[in-house]
C-alpha cells in the first residue's frame, strides 16, 4: 500500500535505447510531478500534470515524454538514451499547492 | 525569481549534540516553506512545512524550524541528533509557477 510507487527501482541500459519509468499514487492527489536528481543531489523539476493535464514542461529534451493516462498514473518515456541522462528520477504527487509533495523512492537510471 | 539557498554543503556534528541547518529564501510574498530529508538510496520525506501563523513549526523526528521574515530564513533545528539522522536535508519553497523549488541540500554526518 505504498503511497507513491515507481517502477523499476534500478534501470541499466545502453546508449540509444528507449525506456519507460512508471509511477502510480494511491493518495487521490490531483497533481503529479517528475523530478531529476543529478549526481550532486540537485533536484530539478521536469514535468507536472494536474488531473491528466500537462501544466509544467520545463526545458527538457524532447526525447523525454510524459504520459498521464489518469490522475493516479504518470509515466516517463525516454527515447534515444544518452550518457547524460544517468540520474535518479523521482515521481511525486500533491493534493494542492502548498501541501508539499509525497515522493516515490526513485528510479536510478544508468546509461552505459 | 524565487530561490532557496543552503549555504552549508556538508555539516558534521557529534551524536547528542544540537543541530542547526541554514536556509535562506527569496520570495516576494509570504512563502510556503518546507524541509525534506533524504536518507541514502531513499526518496524524500517531508519533515515539516510553514504556511502562515506561528513562526516556529514542529515536525517529525524531533525537528523544528523557525521562519524569520526579517532575515528571509527558515533554519532547521534539532536539540540532540541521533546517528540515524545522517542524511541529506533539503530546504524548499513553493514558487508562483506551481512547483516546489529545492535548495542544493546539506549533507549531515554524525560523529560517534
Amino acid at each position: 500500500d505504498t503511497a507513491v510507487s515507481q517502477t523499476p527501482k534500478y534501470l541499466v541500459t545502453q546508449m540509444g535505447n528507449d525506456k519507460s519509468i512508471k509511477c502510480e499514487q494511491n493518495l487521490g492527489h490531483d497533481t503529479m510531478y517528475w523530478y531529476k536528481q543529478d549526481s550532486k543531489k540537485f533536484l530539478k523539476i521536469m514535468f507536472s500534470y494536474n488531473n491528466k493535464e500537462l501544466i509544467i514542461n520545463e526545458t527538457v529534451p524532447n526525447r523525454f515524454s510524459p504520459k498521464s493516462p489518469d490522475k493516479a498514473h504518470l509515466n516517463l518515456h525516454i527515447n534515444s538514451l544518452e550518457l547524460g541522462d544517468s540520474a535518479v528520477y523521482f515521481c511525486a504527487s500533491s493534493p494542492d499547492r502548498g501541501y508539499g509533495y509525497t515522493f516515490g523512492s526513485g528510479t536510478r537510471l544508468t546509461v552505459v | 525569481a524565487q530561490s532557496v539557498t543552503q549555504p552549508d554543503i556538508h555539516i558534521t556534528v557529534s551524536e547528542g549534540a544540537s543541530l542547526e541547518l541554514r536556509c535562506n529564501y527569496s520570495y516576494g510574498a509570504t512563502p510556503y516553506l518546507f524541509w525534506y530529508v533524504q536518507s541514502p538510496g531513499q526518496g524524500l520525506q517531508l519533515l515539516l512545512k510553514y504556511f502562515s501563523g506561528d513562526t516556529l513549526v514542529q515536525g517529525i523526528k524531533g525537528f523544528e524550524a523557525e521562519f524569520k521574515r526579517s532575515q528571509s530564513s527558515f533554519n532547521l533545528r534539532k536539540p540532540s541528533v541521533h546517528w540515524s539522522d545522517a542524511a541529506e536535508y533539503f530546504c524548499a519553497v513553493w514558487s508562483s509557477a506551481s512547483k516546489i523549488i529545492f535548495g542544493s541540500g546539506t549533507r549531515l554526518s554524525i560523529r560517534p
